[in-house]
């Protein structure tokens, strides 16, 4: 069965560089989230789309933006990057329903050096 | 603030033992509880889930028990196996349909030996 596909699954930036993570979504699936795990942290939710509209934010911060296209898709972009933004971030699709079960990729590793 | 409180940190048991993992929760709106369990580098992968009419749920050697009034609910894994061993996340949902919300609680980093 498809999978949740993140792209890339490694990225080395340097300081006040931008980065671009990109989630390709279950098929027929709506809904995608993004979260950001440190080392040894619980996945801390950024922001959720639904039907290519922003259906909720957490703590996300203001150099981050994300959209979803109209396939689905959705892009986290990073901007003026810092040591701290150095984490595991992790796309999850779902669909709409009673369940809406998130369904995760395997993560994208960045690294700010 | 952790909306969903986890315990223990970490555990250690021997193969063939059960693990017990605990999760507590205040939120009265929380409607639908998954556990994820995470090997190193990959992504959390959905487990086994309940929703809140049930008190208990099992498949597999993967038992989950629900306890409504106590806001309270538990994964055991029976019969504890070396490839078990990975960190699980408990998790509650609030919200409808696709606005729904998922809090994660903070993780037990399970070790099976041998």
């Amino acid at each position: 069965a498809a999978g949740v596909i993140q792209s890339p699954r490694h990225l080395i930036k340097e300081k006040r560089e931008t980065a671009t993570l990109k989630c390709y979504p279950i098929p027929r699936h709506d809904t995608v989230y993004w979260y950001q795990q440190g080392p040894g942290q619980d996945p801390q939710f950024l922001i959720s789309f639904y039907e290519k509209m922003q259906s909720d934010k957490g703590s996300i911060p203001d150099r981050f933006s994300a959209q979803q296209f109209s396939d689905y898709h959705s892009e986290l972009n990073m901007s003026s990057l810092e040591l701290g933004d150095s984490a595991l971030y992790f796309c999850a699709s779902a669909s709409q329903g009673a369940e809406n079960i998130q369904y995760f990729g395997a993560g994208t590793r960045l690294s700010v050096l | 603030q952790q909306q969903v409180k986890q315990s223990p940190q970490s555990l250690i048991v021997q193969k063939g033992g059960i693990s017990i993992i605990n999760c507590a929760y205040e939120n009265t709106a929380f409607d639908y509880f998954p556990w994820y369990q995470q090997f190193p580098g990959k992504g959390p992968a959905l487990l086994i889930a309940i929703r809140p009419d049930v008190s208990e749920k099992k498949e597999g050697r993967f038992t989950i028990s629900f306890n409504k009034s106590a806001k309270q609910f538990s994964l055991h894994i029976m019969d504890s196996q070396p490839g078990d061993s990975a960190t699980y996340f408990c998790a509650a949902r609030t919200g409808a349909y696709n606005f729904n919300k998922f809090y994660f609680g903070s993780g037990t980093k399970l070790n099976v030996k041998p």
